[in-house]
């Protein structure tokens, strides 16, 4: 089982380029999320799925699409990408948070905005 | 903003013990959660407690406190491996409480030295 995989892991994109992360899990989780991380800041929630066809706004969406057509899949879109959308960002599922507060985590994606 | 609030730097030597606190703004019967992260490297779950008290496994020990909105987490015979960050999540405080919205604290940074 590959558990829950990010791709691409790294990529550099000039302003204004848009681009696509996809977060694939196998688990059959029903709850996906997308973070980002930059230095100093801890984990900050951008959307969330509670299931196939949902989604949700976190703490910092602006600037971010998401979609959630097939339960196994969790698309993050930025469709003009910003210098301040330099960031680590990393997706995560659970099977439902009251079970055991765990959240699974992809091995991150490094994106670059020049 | 975040609601969980962590030391941000913690030094400790190896064998010793350490306890990293997380004060919290939440509302709702969630609990608290504890991840670890490596340099370049994806959080990794820890710890849950969903009641009140101590929760044990192995050398690490996490307790909570939802009267006092505090909790912590205890490590012990502290090994230079454990040098890494630490994170404690809860859903977000009122009005904004949602028990599938997952907010993390901006870490507490350990190093362990010889």
């Amino acid at each position: 089982n590959a558990g829950v995989t990010q791709t691409p892991k790294f990529r550099v994109l000039k302003t204004g380029q848009s681009m696509t992360l996809l977060c694939a899990q196998d688990m059959n989780h029903e709850y996906m999320y997308w973070y980002r991380q930059d230095p100093g800041m801890g984990l900050r929630l951008i959307h969330y799925s509670v299931g196939e066809g949902t989604t949700a706004k976190g703490e910092v969406p602006d600037g971010y699409n998401v979609s959630r057509l097939k339960k196994q899949n969790f698309l993050l879109g930025l469709e003009s990408a910003a210098p301040s959308q330099t960031s680590v960002y990393f997706c995560a599922t659970h099977a439902g948070l009251g079970l055991t507060g765990e959240l699974f985590f992809g091995e991150g994606s490094r994106l670059t905005v020049l | 903003g975040q609601s969980l609030e962590q030391p941000s730097e913690v030094t400790a030597v190896e064998g010793a013990i350490v306890q990293i606190n997380c004060t919290y703004q939440t509302s709702g019967f969630y609990g608290l959660s504890w991840y670890q992260q490596h340099d370049g490297g994806a959080p990794t779950f820890l710890s849950y407690n969903a009641l009140d008290g101590l929760e044990e496994t192995g050398r690490f020990s996490s307790f909570l406190s939802r009267s006092d909105s505090y909790g912590y987490l205890l490590l012990q015979e502290l090994q230079m491996k454990d040098s890494a960050s630490y994170f404690c999540a809860a859903p977000p405080r009122a009005p904004n409480y949602n028990n599938n919205d997952m907010r993390f604290g901006a870490g507490t940074r350990l190093t362990v030295k010889p």
